[in-house]
């Protein structure tokens, strides 16, 4: 059984384009959430998808924005690329339960070079 | 202030000793997470706690709700437990995951 998925891994882009990130969840997981960790720093929260809807949302500019698929995918897309933005980009998906999230498992990342 | 907090920032150990990390937290939680991330950057769950302890093999984790204070011991440290050490609290009101900043350990033969 696989867990999260992401690709690509490693993305150099430069300044000013755009790029997508992709995660697929855990089998039987149906929440996604998104997370920036900037070298030498902890996860800093974006976003979290669940039923194809943005249902929490970090301090992140809207240049940051995503989607997520019927089959529980989900995309980060950012815009307009700054040399701040590069980062390792996590995926963690979870499954909704009676009191909340369960299961966290974490992707290992998509590490993005913007130069 | 961080809400989620974690001592020491460095830890080095020589092979064999008895290692702890701790995190303290501000904010009211349901669950404490404890995970695991080598160079390259995936993240391995190891505990999930909301009371109490929990034993892994060479791995403790405990927790007091009442002090907002939670430990990770390593018995018997070994070099392949080198890493770095987050502690990341369930946030009760939002259900979001709060990260502390990590514990690079480096255990030495």
């Amino acid at each position: 059984d696989a867990g999260v998925t992401q690709s690509p891994t490693h993305l150099i882009k430069t300044r000013g384009q755009q790029v997508t990130l992709r995660c697929s969840p855990k089998s039987g997981h149906d929440t996604v959430s998104w997370y920036q960790q900037a070298l030498g720093q902890g996860p800093q929260f974006i976003f979290q998808y669940y039923e194809e809807e943005e249902r929490q949302r970090g301090n992140f500019p809207d240049r940051f924005s995503g989607h997520q698929f019927p089959n529980y995918s989900s995309e980060l897309n950012v815009n307009a690329l700054l040399l701040g933005d590069s980062a390792l980009y996590l995926c963690a998906s979870s499954f909704v339960g009676r009191e909340g999230h369960y299961g966290y498992t974490f992707g290992s990342g998509t590490r993005l070079t913007v130069v | 202030k961080n809400e989620v907090e974690q001592s020491p920032q460095n830890l080095t150990a020589q092979e064999g000793e008895f290692i702890t990390i701790n995190c303290s937290y501000s904010v009211g939680i349901s669950a404490l997470h404890w995970l695991q991330q080598h160079p390259g950057g995936g993240i391995v769950s190891l505990f999930m706690l909301s009371s109490g302890k929990k034993k892994h093999g060479r791995l403790i984790a405990t927790i007091n709700i009442q002090e907002k204070h939670s430990s990770l011991h390593i018995t018997a440290s070994h070099p392949r437990d080198s890493a770095v050490y987050i502690c990341a609290a369930r946030s009760y009101n939002t259900d979001k995951l709060i990260f502390g900043t990590g514990t690079r350990l480096q255990v030495f033969p």
